[in-house]
């Protein structure tokens, strides 16, 4: 079982509409979990960190963390050609420092 | 402002030539990470330093190695390259701190090495 798992899509939304990306992971004692985009060619951007059970909203981004299904959400409202790219959700595992990341979902904004 | 700048942007080496690809930060984070991450595939952590304390990865391949001479810079080392080591290599910085949250990393530009 990998440690952070998502579903490699492509995930194709309209523009405008709400993009649901989703993560689980197995480690039951991460405590951190983040959300990084990455344009082809690019190295990872932090968009969102989350550490507690519950939303958190930064703007059009809304990441839901539920410890107790080991699930982690990212929710993109009104999605922009500009959002095309892949997502990478990432949590902290094994009790220490290692930054683990699963393979990443593509998302495609359509005009 | 770059805050994790990782040199070069792009490298092409010759199959079996010794690479050092390097990073340095301005932030004063005390760990550092380098990943490996192949065309379509999730960053691979090879391995990491938390202050001077190296941490290897059990399957990061011995033909990889980094040094750390002191908190700004990173090193990594590929003894001798193989056409299965073209990828994107990233480095990453993050700070510990008093609290017990691990918080988020922060990546360079990253390096993108061929080996030919």
């Amino acid at each position: 079982q990998k440690e952070v798992e998502q579903n490699s899509g492509p995930l194709s939304v309209p523009e405008g509409a709400i993009a649901s990306l989703n993560c689980t992971y197995s480690d039951r004692g991460s405590q951190s979990f983040f959300w990084y985009r990455q344009y082809s060619g690019k190295s990872p951007e932090l968009i969102m960190s989350i550490y507690s059970n519950g939303d958190k909203e930064d703007g059009r981004f809304t990441a839901q963390l539920n410890k107790a299904s080991q699930y982690v959400s990212l929710l993109i409202r009104d999605s922009q050609p500009s959002d095309s790219a892949t997502y990478l959700c990432a949590g902290y595992t094994g009790g220490g420092n290692k930054l683990t990341f699963g393979t990443g979902t593509q998302l495609k904004v359509e005009l | 402002d770059a805050m994790v700048i990782q040199n070069p942007r792009y490298q092409v080496t010759q199959f079996g030539k010794p690479v050092t690809l390097s990073c340095s930060q301005t932030l004063n984070h005390n760990v550092m990470y380098w990943y490996q991450q192949k065309s379509s595939q999730a960053p691979k952590l090879l391995f990491h330093y938390y202050d001077k304390d190296f941490n290897n990865e059990a399957d990061t391949p011995d033909n990889f190695q980094s040094r750390r001479p002191n908190t700004s810079f990173c090193f990594l080392d590929i003894r001798s390259p193989g056409l299965g080591d073209t990828a994107m290599y990233l480095c990453a910085t993050r700070r510990t701190g008093d609290s017990l949250v691990l918080t988020e990393a922060f990546f360079g530009q990253g390096t993108r090495l061929t080996v030919v």
